[in-house]
């Protein structure tokens, strides 16, 4: 069973940068499960942000960018707002048609 | 504009069946896979099963140990997500979610709708 990694939380300051990491318990991220990551508010659905490890999705604003940090795949915000204040999920496609998601990061702005 | 619009969801008994719908408009249904994706109370994203555009090809997660059902209707530009045998931990908001590209990244989510399981 594949099983991703996310830190169950992080806390930034407003105008500070964060890193947010998604991992696999068997080893390292590789490309071709073309990490993509989602922000989530309380009683809204998610939104899209990244896809492909490093493409914003339409009207994301430049703070967030994706990329692959050592064996895992990473989203940054640099320069947080406090309504980046969410939960943060990143999902993987596995092929055979099979997706996953973490289990979210809660990021504070504070 | 794309628009996901699910529907179906409320207060099952255990043991009971459901059928959840998710109506789509202002992309080409037939070219892009779609996904059921749920998320319980309190808890994170959990990917339930898709279906390629065609209708063809389905795809589930290893928990729905044959109970779920995807499908879809082009005719309709809709999909459906059938459940069987409801169990507890089936309650949650189940979204869909329409891919980018194949079954990779989702790039549009509908509002969800809940089901709850509760006798």
């Amino acid at each position: 069973q594949t099983v991703v990694t996310q830190e169950p939380s992080l806390s930034v300051s407003p105008g500070g940068t964060v890193t947010l990491t998604c991992g696999l318990t068997s080893g390292s991220v590789p490309n071709n499960y073309y990490p993509s990551w989602y922000q989530q508010t309380p009683g809204q659905s998610p939104r899209t942000l990244i896809y492909s490890t490093t493409v914003r999705s339409s009207g994301v604003p430049g703070r967030f960018s994706g990329s692959i940090l050592g064996d895992k795949a990473a989203l940054t915000i640099t320069g947080a707002h406090a309504d980046d204040e969410a939960d943060y999920y990143c999902g993987l496609s596995l092929g055979r048609g099979i997706s996953v998601f973490g289990g979210g990061t809660k990021l504070t702005v504070l | 504009e794309v628009q996901l619009v699910e529907s179906g969801g409320g207060l099952v008994q255990p043991g009971g069946s459901l059928t959840l719908s998710c109506a789509t408009s202002g992309f080409a249904f037939s070219d892009y896979a779609m996904s059921w994706v749920r998320q319980a109370p309190g808890k994170g994203l959990e990917w339930v099963s898709s279906v390629s555009g065609s209708g063809i090809s389905t795809y589930y997660a290893d928990f729905v140990k044959g109970r779920f059902t995807i499908s879809s209707d082009s005719s309709q530009n809709t999909i459906y997500l059938h459940i069987n045998n409801v169990r507890a931990e089936d309650t949650a908001i189940y979204y869909c979610a329409k891919h980018l590209v194949a079954t990779l990244a989702f790039d549009y989510w509908g509002q969800g709708t809940l089901v709850t399981v509760s006798s």
